[in-house]
C-alpha cells in the first residue's frame, strides 16, 4: 500500500540553525500540506502547495518557512532560523485532489534548543 | 468562521466497553466534508473515515461506526467492545471551504482503554 515517507524522523537542531524537512509523497497525488503539532496540543495547518506553487499558508508560515518540490519528488519544508517555539512535530499530508482524504507522513519531531 | 470543538479530553473506559467520542463542526458551507484520523502512541496520524455532507448515512467499519447528524452539526464516532489497542488521540477535522483542502482539527479526544 502506497504512504507517505518522511525524513529524518527527529531532528535536534540549535536555535537560530537551519532545518529542512523531507516528505515523498504519494506517487500519484497532487495535493501536498504540511502541518504542526505541538506536544499535547492539536494539529494545525502550515501550508498547502499545489501546481508548484503555494496555494494557501497559514499565519504561522511566515518568512522563516519556505516549501519546494526540488525534484518532482520530494516535498521539503524549511525553517530558515528555527526559534526554542519552532520544537514540534511536523506532519507532511497529500491527498489525490483537494476533496478526497489526505494521508499522513509518520511525522518528523524537530526539537530546537 | 469554521471550527471544530471536541469537548471531550480524555476518556477512561475498561475494555468491552463502548465509548462514543463527540465531535461537533462549524460551517457556513453546503458542502463540506468530516474525517476522523487516530493518533496513537507511536504518533503517527491514521485516517479512518471520510465523509461528504450529503450523505448522512450511519458508517460502520467492524467495530467502529460514525454517526452524522447534520441538524445537530455532529459527527460522532462509537467504539463498541473498545480494546486496548484502541488508546489513542482521536482527531475530527472539517476540510476548509477553500480550494486547497485544508483540515481543521478539533482538540481531540485521548482514549485510555484499560484491560
Amino acid at each position: 500500500e502506497p504512504e507517505v515517507t518522511q525524513t529524518p524522523s527527529h531532528q535536534v537542531t540549535q536555535m537560530g540553525q537551519e532545518v529542512i524537512l523531507r516528505c515523498v509523497p504519494i506517487s500519484n497525488h497532487l495535493y501536498f500540506y504540511w502541518y504542526r503539532q505541538i506536544l499535547g496540543q492539536k494539529v494545525e495547518f502550515l501550508v498547502s502547495f499545489y501546481n508548484n506553487e503555494i496555494s494557501e499558508k497559514s499565519e504561522i508560515f511566515d518568512d522563516q518557512f519556505s516549501v519546494e518540490r526540488p525534484d518532482g519528488s520530494n516535498f521539503t519544508l524549511k525553517i530558515r532560523s528555527t526559534k526554542l517555539e519552532d520544537s514540534a512535530m511536523y506532519f507532511c499530508a497529500t491527498g489525490a485532489s483537494g476533496d478526497n482524504e489526505q494521508f499522513f507522513g509518520p511525522g518528523t519531531r524537530l526539537t530546537v534548543l | 468562521a469554521q471550527k471544530v470543538t471536541q469537548a471531550q479530553t480524555e476518556i477512561s473506559v475498561v475494555e468491552k466497553e463502548d465509548v462514543t467520542l463527540d465531535c461537533v463542526y462549524e460551517t457556513r458551507d453546503t458542502t463540506y466534508y468530516l474525517f476522523w484520523y487516530k493518533q496513537p502512541p507511536s504518533g503517527e496520524l491514521v485516517f479512518l473515515i471520510r465523509r461528504n455532507s450529503f450523505d448522512e448515512q450511519n458508517e460502520i467499519s467492524g467495530r467502529y461506526s460514525w454517526n452524522f447528524q447534520k441538524s445537530t452539526s455532529s459527527f460522532n464516532f462509537t467504539i463498541t467492545a473498545s480494546q486496548v489497542v484502541d488508546s489513542a488521540v482521536y482527531f475530527c477535522a472539517l476540510r476548509d471551504s477553500s480550494n486547497t483542502g485544508k483540515l481543521i482539527f478539533g482538540q481531540g479526544t485521548t482514549l485510555q482503554v484499560k484491560p
